[in-house]
């Protein structure tokens, strides 16, 4: 299976800062013969589904603020929040859905300082 | 409307067994395949398998093999997971997820299903 690491575990940022949650994976996840990475970012908060934010490693689902904004390629991947605010608090999960077998990451939690 | 319309809470005794149920709406049932995810209290999402709901074949991820079964009746647009000899560690919250705008990742969550195993 593709392990899937996130890091840190929490952070804690002032409102309007940037917040970079960082996601490797084991082996590689873009696939070579269309060029994209199969990655997604979701958005958890307490009591709810998790939403999905970010696709194919840096595609914004329609609806989400621009603030979010997703980087990388191969197997290392960063989401980012440009300008933390108070919604934003929420626990962050990167996935992989390269293989047939599909993997999360261990989980950011995002709070305010 | 698109969505996904688990059943409710359950509380269970060791082993007994459960079935969760997942009801789509809104999209062509059987055109995307159905995922189940699991979340224990306080923990992470851990992605338990998919169900082909066109040909009704399963796949399990490790660690959820034996006791976890999928199952779906496209006749009535709905996927269910059933658990049997239930035990402590199966309380979770159990989602169903899916893709029904097209692409990989899961733009489509049921709002959950707590199964609690206590005796």
């Amino acid at each position: 299976d593709i392990v899937m690491t996130q890091s840190p575990d929490s952070l804690a940022v002032s409102l309007g800062e940037r917040a970079t949650i960082n996601c490797k994976s084991s082996q590689t996840v873009l696939y070579s013969s269309n060029n994209k990475n199969y990655l997604a970012w979701y958005q958890q908060k307490p009591g709810q589904p998790p939403k999905l934010l970010i696709s194919w490693a840096s595609t914004r689902e329609s609806g989400v603020p621009d603030r979010f904004s997703g980087s990388g390629s191969g197997t290392d991947f960063t989401l980012t929040i440009s300008s933390l605010q108070t919604e934003d608090v929420a626990v962050y999960y990167c996935q992989q859905y390269y293989s047939t077998l599909l993997t999360f990451g261990g989980g950011t939690k995002v709070e305010i300082k | 409307q698109v969505q996904l319309v688990q059943s409710g809470s359950e509380l269970k005794k060791p082993g007994a067994s459960v079935k969760v149920s997942c009801k789509a709406s809104g999209y062509t049932f059987t055109r995307y395949t159905m995922n189940w995810v699991r979340q224990a209290p306080g923990q992470g999402l851990e992605w338990m398998g998919w169900i082909s709901t066109n040909t009704g074949n399963p796949t399990y991820a490790q660690g959820f093999t034996g006791r976890f079964v999928f199952s779906s009746d496209t006749s009535v647009s709905t996927a269910y997971l059933q658990i049997s000899s239930l035990q402590a560690e199966d309380t979770a919250v159990y989602y169903c997820a899916t893709s029904p705008r097209g692409g990989n990742a899961f733009d489509l969550w049921g709002q959950g299903t707590m199964v609690t195993v206590s005796s």
